[in-house]
């Protein structure tokens, strides 16, 4: 079955660097998605990719849709306190309603 | 607006018991789709329904059912419940096909503990 290898499993970094992750697969997807959760709580989502070589931005998050549709990274730009959680990436193919999930990348930013 | 919505928030079962979880989507939204996650895991596909049928259905055994009513809410049942089950079952929302349904919203999700 289609798998996710998203990486790194975890960062340590201090308040105000720059974040960078990223998610490969062994598959081709039509959409890349990046998820955040919270403790307690279900995932939120960040930003969606629809078209390969698509580059999107919300606030200080950026996400690409790879090239060969098998890659997507999300850049943290100046990283504050609140973004401490669980950061996920999720692709889908024709069945929109069907995510696969990465195991996620933990972020911790020190202040 | 009420977001997605999941009922129980928690429950313990012990092995060989049956569970019922519930989900209530975002109003206007028509597929409902449930994910098991375990700790220290990314959430794994179970189903999804769009208008009432099953649309996909992931990996799982025949034990894990589920049915979408009219109203677009959504049941999740899982029957001889064993230990492995023990995981954060999370309903997820979307607009249905046709539309940019890659975008799923999700509940806090309903906490099952199998003793």
């Amino acid at each position: 079955g289609q798998q996710l290898n998203q990486s790194p499993q975890s960062m340590f970094i201090q308040e105000g660097e720059d974040v960078s992750m990223n998610c490969t697969s062994s598959s081709i997807f039509n959409t890349w998605l990046w998820y955040k959760q919270d403790p307690g709580e279900g995932p939120v989502l960040l930003i969606a990719l629809y078209k390969a070589g698509e580059l999107t931005s919300n606030g200080r998050l950026t996400a690409q849709f790879g090239i060969t549709r098998k890659d997507s990274f999300l850049n943290i730009s100046a990283s504050i306190p609140s973004d401490v959680g669980i950061y996920f990436c999720a692709g889908q193919g024709t069945n929109a309603g069907k995510s696969t999930f990465g195991d996620g990348t933990t972020l911790t930013v020190k202040p | 607006d009420a977001g997605v919505t999941q009922s129980p928030t928690h429950l313990i079962k012990t092995r060989g018991q049956h569970v019922t979880l519930r989900c209530s989507p975002i109003s206007g939204h028509k597929s409902v789709s449930w994910y098991q996650q375990v700790l220290g895991q990314g959430p794994q596909f179970i189903f999804q329904y769009y208008e009432k049928e099953e649309r996909g259905r992931g990996n799982f055994p025949d034990r894990f059912s589920a049915r979408q009513f009219p109203n677009y809410s959504s049941e999740l049942n899982v029957n001889a419940l064993l230990l492995g089950d023990s995981a954060l079952y999370l309903c997820a929302s979307s607009l249905g096909q046709g539309f940019n349904t890659g975008e799923l919203f999700f509940g806090e999700g309903s906490r099952l503990t199998v003793l």
